[in-house]
């Protein structure tokens, strides 16, 4: 089945760094892919739609300038952290639909730790 | 503007006995509504969806869920837990497809109990 490929599991970084988040789409070309974040012990706040080759579509309240989307082929976006802080440690995930009309495959998320 | 509600955070159940989780929704437009379950530290894995046609969904481990739009629900069950059910259940709705954003609740933690 298809298979939505995210990297890395988990990562630590220190305040002030970037950091970047890959999703790829492992056996279909995913031309939306949506990015989610979740804190302890509660539901997916989807963060931002990414669309191949345009620019990402990003919820209200979510800055843009620092959850960085680059949507720049059919099977891989990428989510950069830009400055981080403690507060945006979270556990991100990222879900990909193809052409058709299947369900959404979701990535296995990527546990940020920012110290 | 689409939401889900999700009664109950936590519910708890014996092995064997029947398992209920609860949702309902709100939609401007006929909804596409799905289930997903999480364990720790993993992403969401889907466990069923209902688009259009029969109002009871099979889906898979033996979970299944009837919609019903007088209720707007959509309520998961499965007949006989098993301790491999236990994880975090999220219900969504999609009001542009299968594939397009989906708005989850808040989630229900089923532990099941031996």
């Amino acid at each position: 089945g298809a298979v939505v490929s995210q990297h890395p599991s988990w990562v630590i970084c220190k305040s002030g760094t970037s950091v970047k988040i890959e999703c790829r789409s492992l056996d279909f070309q995913a031309t939306t892919m949506f990015w989610y974040r979740q804190f302890p012990k509660q539901s997916l706040m989807l963060m931002a739609t990414s669309n191949e080759g345009s620019k990402a579509t990003y919820e209200q309240g979510v800055e843009k300038d620092k959850f960085l989307i680059n949507h720049a082929s059919l099977t891989l976006s990428t989510l950069t952290v830009t400055s981080a802080h403690p507060e945006d440690s979270s556990f991100y995930i990222c879900s990909a639909g193809d052409r058709g009309n299947s369900p959404l495959h979701f990535g296995n998320g990527t546990r940020l730790t920012v110290t | 503007a689409q939401s889900v509600t999700q009664l109950g955070s936590h519910v708890s159940v014996s092995e064997g006995a029947l398992v209920l989780l609860r949702c309902n929704y709100s939609s401007s437009v006929p909804p596409y509504l799905f289930w997903y379950v999480q364990y720790p530290n993993q992403g969401l894995q889907l466990l069923l969806k209902y688009t259009t046609g029969a109002t009871l969904v099979k889906g898979i481990n033996g979970f299944e869920a009837e919609f019903k739009k007088s209720e707007t629900s959509f309520h998961l069950t499965k007949p006989s837990a098993h301790m491999s059910d236990a994880a975090e259940y999220f219900c969504a709705v999609s009001e542009g497809g299968s594939n397009y954003k989906l708005t989850f609740g808040k989630g229900t933690l089923l532990t099941v109990n031996p």
